[in-house]
């Protein structure tokens, strides 16, 4: 039971390119979750799946795009990297039911 | 979900009990109290929740006040293993379908050889 996983765990990109983050979760999990985290910030949300085939924006949906057509994964997509998006990405996952999320080990991006 | 309130940081004595406070004034009846920590440069990880009567699990206990108005995370025998970001979080349980969480900015607990 590996938990919930992410793909890649370091990326560097330039302005412009673009790149998919996975985030996969073994749990059968209901509920998946993409944040991000600034340096000496708290985590902030940017969207989410309530089940296979739903998302919704969350905090700071802007610039990133989301899939969830398998309910173990779901991913996150930058179209067009920005340098503001430098960041490290969190996935989490939530049972139905259930009140805690399971937090993956994160993705840094870095866009020059 | 109603604002809290924790120190920037503490340290505690490794061996001690290490008790962080939160404050949520302005907590309503229906939310909860989330504990989460983060380990430098790792994802957060769920401690414990608790609606108004005190908790524990294996890691650690939770006092919330009669009031609900603030809440004090105890871990018992803190380790360096321990030393972390704890964010304390309040929020309805059933947050329309999503429940997602609001991260501040929590407090830098170092415990201390």
């Amino acid at each position: 039971n590996a938990g919930v996983t992410q793909t890649p765990k370091f990326r560097v990109l330039k302005t412009g390119q673009s790149m998919t983050l996975l985030c996969a979760q073994d749990m059968n999990h209901e509920y998946m979750y993409w944040y991000r985290q600034d340096p000496g910030m708290g985590l902030r949300l940017i969207h989410y799946s309530v089940g296979e085939g739903t998302t919704a924006k969350g905090e700071v949906p802007d610039g990133y795009n989301v899939s969830r057509l398998k309910k173990q994964n779901f991913l996150l997509g930058l179209e067009s990297a920005a340098p503001s998006q430098t960041s490290v990405y969190f996935c989490a996952s939530m049972g139905q039911g259930r009140s805690e999320q399971y937090f993956g080990p994160g993705t840094r991006l870095t866009v020059t | 979900d109603a604002k809290t309130t924790q120190p920037t940081s503490m340290d505690c004595a490794e061996g001690r009990a290490a008790n962080l406070p939160c404050n949520h004034s302005t907590i309503s009846g229906n939310e909860y109290v989330y504990w989460y920590r983060q380990i430098h440069s790792q994802g957060p990880q769920y401690i414990i929740h608790g609606l108004k009567n005190n908790e524990t699990n294996e890691m650690a206990s939770l006092i919330i006040t009669e009031d609900r108005k603030s809440s004090t995370l105890i871990l018992p025998h803190a380790t360096l293993r321990d030393t972390a970001v704890y964010y304390c979080i309040v929020r309805v349980l059933t947050s329309g379908s999503a429940r997602q969480l609001t991260f501040g900015s929590g407090t830098q607990l170092t415990v201390l050889p």
